[in-house]
C-alpha cells in the first residue's frame, strides 16, 4: 500500500518570502504521478501542480515548483514570492497506475503580512 | 472549473437514519471518489468507481454503500448513520492518469 507522510502540521512565512513543504511517499511502483492541492478556507480543494515520476524535470507553475527526488521518495514544494492568498492547507497526493490516490494530513500554512 | 456538483451541501440528521448524498458531473470522466476529510487525517478514500456498475473499495469503506447507474451521478449511502460519520465529504473525477478534481463538499452532521 502506499503512504503519503507530511511532517510539518503547521507552517508560517512571511509575506514575499519563500517557504518549502515537504512530503515523502512509499511506493514499490515505479510509474506514478504526485499533485500538491491547496484547500482553502472555502474548502474547495485546488491543484496547485502535478508532477510525473517519468519525468526528470521539475514541474513548475509560476510562483509554486517541486523538488522531485525519486530515489528518496520525496516530493517537496516551493512557494516563491509568499502571498496572503497563499494561506491554506495543503495536500500531498500520490496517484498510482490504477487510478487510486492518496493524501497526506496536510500542511497549514500562514502567511504573516 | 471541472464541472462537480455536490448535494446536498449541508446536512444534520439522526443517529440510526439513512443518508444519501449524490455526486454529479458534467465532464465525462471515467473515475468518481468520494472521500471523507476529518482533522488530523487528510482525505481518506471510501469508495470509488471506475465505470458504470464499477465500484472498489477504499481505506475507510465500513458503515458506507455506493452506487453508479449513469456515468455523471455517483451515490454515496450512509445506511444507517453514527456520529462517527460526521465529517465533510468530497467527490472527485479523473480520468486515466490524470489529475483529480473535486466537488464543493458536503458537511454532514450526525446528531
Amino acid at each position: 500500500a502506499q503512504t503519503v507522510t507530511q511532517s510539518q502540521p503547521e507552517m508560517s512565512v512571511q509575506e514575499a518570502e519563500t517557504v518549502t513543504l515537504s512530503c515523502t511517499y512509499d511506493t514499490s511502483e515505479n510509474n506514478y504521478y504526485l499533485f500538491w492541492y491547496k484547500q482553502p478556507p472555502s474548502r474547495q480543494m485546488i491543484l496547485v501542480i502535478r508532477q510525473e515520476a517519468y519525468k526528470q524535470q521539475n514541474a513548475t507553475e509560476n510562483r509554486f515548483s517541486v523538488n522531485f527526488q525519486k530515489a528518496a521518495k520525496s516530493f517537496s514544494l516551493k512557494i516563491s514570492d509568499s502571498q496572503l492568498g497563499d494561506t491554506a492547507m495543503y495536500f500531498c497526493a500520490f496517484m498510482n497506475t490504477g487510478n487510486q490516490f492518496y493524501f497526506g494530513t496536510g500542511t497549514s500554512l500562514t502567511v504573516i503580512p | 472549473d471541472a464541472g462537480i456538483t455536490q448535494s446536498p451541501r449541508h446536512k444534520v440528521t439522526e443517529t440510526g437514519t439513512p443518508v444519501t448524498l449524490r455526486c454529479h458531473q458534467t465532464e465525462n470522466h471515467r473515475y468518481m471518489y468520494w472521500y471523507r476529510q476529518d482533522p488530523g487525517h487528510g482525505l481518506r478514500l471510501i469508495h470509488y468507481s471506475y465505470g458504470v456498475k464499477d465500484t472498489d473499495k477504499g481505506e475507510v469503506s465500513d458503515g458506507y454503500s455506493v452506487s453508479r447507474s449513469k456515468t455523471e451521478d455517483f451515490l454515496l449511502t450512509l445506511e444507517s448513520a453514527t456520529s462517527s460519520q460526521t465529517s465533510v465529504y468530497f467527490c472527485a473525477i479523473s480520468e486515466e492518469g490524470a489529475t483529480q478534481y473535486f466537488g464543493p463538499g458536503t458537511r454532514l452532521l450526525v446528531l
